[in-house]
């Protein structure tokens, strides 16, 4: 039984930049959700996927969105980078309705 | 809304003495409650989840948590701390938003920091 996969885990952009984080679910998980989690607070909801559509939003404006594909794994995509972005982002892979949560080690995004 | 509530940024133990860390939730209807961990630069590793039946759930490395319907709270215990303990502890409830559809979102607490003396 594989885990979650994010790539890359480190990451340092200029503002007003775009980036794609990456995440593999774990087998058997049909949902992936996307958390943010700046330093010294705890994770924040971004969105879930689910069959590929968007499946609950947290309070992230538009320019956070997301991807999921047929083999369950997930994009998250952040436009227009703002300094406040950067942040531990966090994905964790479950399965609809189920009650456990695997979560990736996380790609630390930096915004100069 | 649902919301959990970690009353302490930090937590002194030294090792071999019993530590708990607290978390107080506020839900409506039933809460389900996760306690996870988290080391530097690292993700989240889940250590134990209380989703109906008995208020004392047992977890991974020798963790377990007690439920606590009357006080709203489920505090994260362990009789005899290690060093190796010392991390990031965070509080959890689900969140399900049934005008979605969507199942399965956590609302985190602002975590509270373990250390372990020797």
């Amino acid at each position: 039984e594989t885990g979650v996969t994010q790539s890359p885990t480190h990451l340092i952009k200029t503002r007003g930049q775009q980036v794609t984080l990456r995440c593999s679910s774990q087998s058997g998980h049909n949902t992936v959700s996307w958390y943010q989690q700046a330093l010294g607070q705890g994770p924040q909801f971004i969105f879930q996927y689910y069959r590929e559509e968007e499946n609950g939003r947290g309070n992230f404006p538009p320019r956070f969105s997301g991807l999921q594909f047929p083999n369950y794994s997930s994009e998250l995509n952040v436009n227009a980078l703002e300094l406040d972005d950067s942040a531990l982002y966090l994905c964790a892979s479950s399965l609809q309705g189920a009650f456990g949560y695997t979560f990736g080690s996380g790609t630390r995004l930096t915004v100069v | 809304a649902q919301s959990v509530a970690q009353p302490e940024d930090q937590v002194n133990v030294a090792e071999g003495n019993p530590l708990t860390v607290k978390c107080t939730y506020s839900v409506s209807g039933n809460p389900y409650l996760f306690w996870y961990v988290q080391y530097p630069n690292r993700g989240l590793q889940f250590l134990l989840k209380y989703i109906t039946g008995d208020n004392l759930v047992k977890g991974s490395y020798g963790f377990e948590a007690e439920f606590n319907k009357s006080q709203t709270s489920f505090h994260l215990k362990k009789p005899s701390a290690l060093v190796s303990d010392s991390a990031l502890y965070f509080c959890a409830v689900r969140d399900d938003d049934h005008g979605s559809g969507n199942t399965g979102k956590l609302i985190f607490g602002q975590g509270t920091t373990l250390q372990v003396k020797p």
